[in-house]
């Protein structure tokens, strides 16, 4: 029930093109949907950040879509750059909790 | 600019050693984490701490403990290393009892048990 699935593990998109990660919850006491982004040998920061009260978010070239009714939500990474290429979280928790659940994880690379 | 730092960016200990890895943040948060990091696993909660000597279980608190006597410090403590804790630890903090607070990470510790 705690538990966040996030695929895929590994993506390779090309520099320009779309980069889709996806997550997936059974928690229905979520509400709060962050994506962590981590470069080499960096600490994981937050990227964005969304409330099930709207079905999508967008900050300059990154969007999530959020699908309450399937406990789904994405990162879309729109005219995807080399330098977006990181290990991306995504991650769930309920208010009143101060604690994150955490995907797996996904490494994107993008190439030149 | 906010920050969290962790003692030591890598660490090599020996089986059966106590470990201890520091974590302070410059923030005046509430909230501190400490995670490991390994692939394919995702991030995974040891403990955390929502105030001064306070604590609380993660999802794998076994073979850890946590020290918290300052606001700003916390601490991971392995009391007896052994070779499955070699993995990249990841200190965090946040904001006290703001829904969605954002969590600050450190550059995390590689640890390696020999």
């Amino acid at each position: 029930q705690q538990q966040v699935k996030q695929s895929p593990q590994s993506l390779i998109v090309q520099k320009g093109g779309i980069s889709i990660i996806n997550c997936a919850y059974e928690n229905t006491a979520f509400d709060y949907f962050p994506w962590y982004q981590q470069f080499p040998g960096k600490g994981p920061a937050l990227l964005i950040a969304i409330r099930p009260d709207v079905s999508e978010k967008k900050e300059g070239r990154f969007t999530i879509s959020f699908n309450k009714s399937a406990k789904q939500f994405s990162l879309h990474i729109m005219d995807s750059q080399p330098g977006d290429s990181a290990t991306y979280f995504c991650a769930a928790s309920s208010t009143g909790f101060q604690k994150l659940v955490f995907g797996t994880g996904t490494r994107l690379l993008v190439s030149p | 600019d906010v920050k969290v730092t962790q003692s030591s960016r890598y660490l090599v200990k020996r089986t059966g050693e106590k470990v201890f890895l520091e974590c302070v943040q410059d923030m005046d948060h509430e909230n501190m984490f400490w995670y490991r990091q390994d692939p394919g696993l995702g991030l995974r909660l040891i403990y955390f701490s929502y105030d001064v000597k306070m604590k609380e279980k993660g999802d794998i608190p076994e073979g850890y403990s946590v020290s918290r006597e300052k606001k700003e410090r916390f601490s991971l403590i392995l009391e007896s290393a052994s070779t499955n804790q070699t993995s990249m630890y990841l200190c965090a903090s946040s904001l006290g009892w703001v829904v969605g607070s954002e969590q600050f990470f450190g550059p995390g510790t590689r640890l390696t048990v020999l």
